[in-house]
């Protein structure tokens, strides 16, 4: 069955760093999102990616943040200044355009710890 | 969306059958109900979703009632590796939509 993969699957970095977390949607999968979950809270969505633009974003996805589709493959969440409170596990989907099912997929995520 | 209501957590047998209600009495005419579940901080993953029919696959059954305003996730034979939160989310189906998490119910499967 088809995957998304994220790496790493662990990353640790320093308060104020930048930090790229990757993902691998699934190839014919046109719809990209990014969600986290803080230790012991919900899922919250992040941001919804379609035709190389952003299509929604929530309110925690602020100046800080970005995503980008470098290659046609990659689908990638940047974090400008990492702040302790970024430290979650971020969770990448993908989904197809279809009108009979649109199940996301979603990878196994990256946890990211601020220190 | 419309929102959602679950019980916070719920045992069950291994080899029963589990039951999960949701209760969604706002959910309006073009509103799916989603169910995904999530295993030890692993990403969520689909299980079912249905409009109005009941609806099986090889993981679970949903049974939709009649007024829309409530459903039933059945696993007709629970096993450990079910234990995880399962998730009932009211969205339209249309490609893009992002989805609205609740807390879920935590179902802990026992020997």
């Amino acid at each position: 069955e088809p995957e998304v993969t994220q790496t790493p699957s662990h990353q640790v970095t320093q308060m104020g760093q930048e930090v790229i977390l990757r993902c691998v949607p699934i190839s014919n999968h046109l719809y990209f999102y990014w969600y986290r979950q803080i230790l012991g809270q919900k899922v919250e969505f992040l941001v919804s990616f379609y035709n190389n633009e952003i299509s929604e974003k929530s309110e925690i996805f602020d100046d800080q943040f970005s995503v980008e589709r470098p290659d046609g493959s990659n689908f990638t969440l940047k974090i400008r200044s990492t702040k302790l409170e970024d430290s979650a596990m971020y969770f990448c989907a993908s989904s197809l355009k279809s009108s009979i099912r649109v199940g996301y997929t979603f990878g196994s995520g990256t946890r990211l710890t601020v220190v | 969306d419309a929102k959602t209501t679950q019980p916070t957590s719920m045992d069950c047998a291994e080899g029963r059958a589990a039951n999960l209600p949701c209760n969604h009495s706002t959910i309006s005419g073009n509103e799916y109900v989603y169910w995904y579940r999530q295993i030890h901080s692993q990403g969520p993953q689909y299980i079912i979703h249905g409009l109005k029919n009941n609806e099986t696959n090889e993981m679970a059954s949903l049974i939709i009632t009649e007024d829309r305003k409530s459903s039933t996730l059945i696993l007709p034979h629970a096993t450990l590796r079910d234990t995880a939160v399962y998730y009932c989310i009211v969205r339209v189906l249309a490609a893009g939509n992002k989805l609205t998490f609740g807390g879920g119910t935590r179902v802990l499967v026992k020997p």
